[in-house]
């Protein structure tokens, strides 16, 4: 079955730290451009960024709210996405997602979502 | 990059069709093919239904079809059902190789 299983969200002070992490299984995961698009309570979704695979460098991309802050990697041994979050502001409070992206700019396959929230 | 504008909300009853637009720049809607369309359901991830602007993928309903005409993407649904009812997204590609979203349309189904 094609599946992407996220992991490692929780209750995080402002300022602190997180590591999410995200398991591909059905799929070559190495060949895959990865993405994470993150949901605020009660809002709409926004695209946190992009890793592509190693034919294109591993390059990353990201939004202009959490660069400087995030840092995607992976790991294609583990078939396994990652996104460390550090500096992290109350207003980075949303459910996580990770996704397949088509390399169209298109999320195909999406992960259950992992709930991360910043409060004092 | 500002958001892409999407209304609040639409609603239609059982059978008839409905159109969501989508609105951007020449920075990303109007520059690109990669205009995608998404249904996301209370408490579920979001489910791609179109993507390149009018491609439909495999298992998604024929009832669902989209389109582009300068800065602005549509999506149609055609014979609305109960199970329509959803938030949708559209987004796209912009010139800074990043991907911008809609703020999303809530569908009732009356």
């Amino acid at each position: 079955e094609v599946q992407l299983v996220g992991s490692g969200g929780g209750l995080v002070q402002p300022g602190g730290s997180l590591r999410l992490s995200c398991e591909a299984s059905g799929f070559t995961f190495s060949d895959q451009y990865m993405d994470w698009v993150r949901q605020a309570p009660g809002k709409g979704l926004e695209w946190v960024g992009r890793i592509r695979n190693k034919a294109n460098s591993y390059s990353t991309v990201y939004a202009a709210s959490v660069k400087g802050r995030f840092t995607i990697s992976r790991d294609d041994s583990k078939k396994s996405l990652y996104l460390q979050m550090n500096s992290l502001k109350t207003e980075d409070t949303a459910v996580y997602y990770c996704a397949r992206d088509t390399q169209a700019a298109a999320f195909d396959i999406w992960g259950q979502g992992t709930m991360v929230t910043v409060s004092p | 990059q500002s958001a892409l504008t999407q209304p609040a909300s639409v609603s239609g009853s059982p059978g008839q069709s409905i159109t969501i637009s989508c609105t951007g720049t020449s920075s990303d809607v109007g520059r690109y093919k990669y205009v995608s369309w998404y249904q996301q359901h209370p408490g579920r991830a979001p489910q791609l239904i179109i993507y390149e602007v009018n491609v439909r993928p495999s298992g998604v309903s024929n009832r669902f079809s989209g389109s582009k005409s300068g800065n602005t993407a549509s999506l149609t649904i055609s014979g609305l059902q109960a199970e329509d009812e959803a938030d949708y997204y559209c987004s796209s590609y912009t010139i800074s190789a990043t991907v911008v979203f809609g703020g999303g349309t809530k569908l009732t189904v009356l």
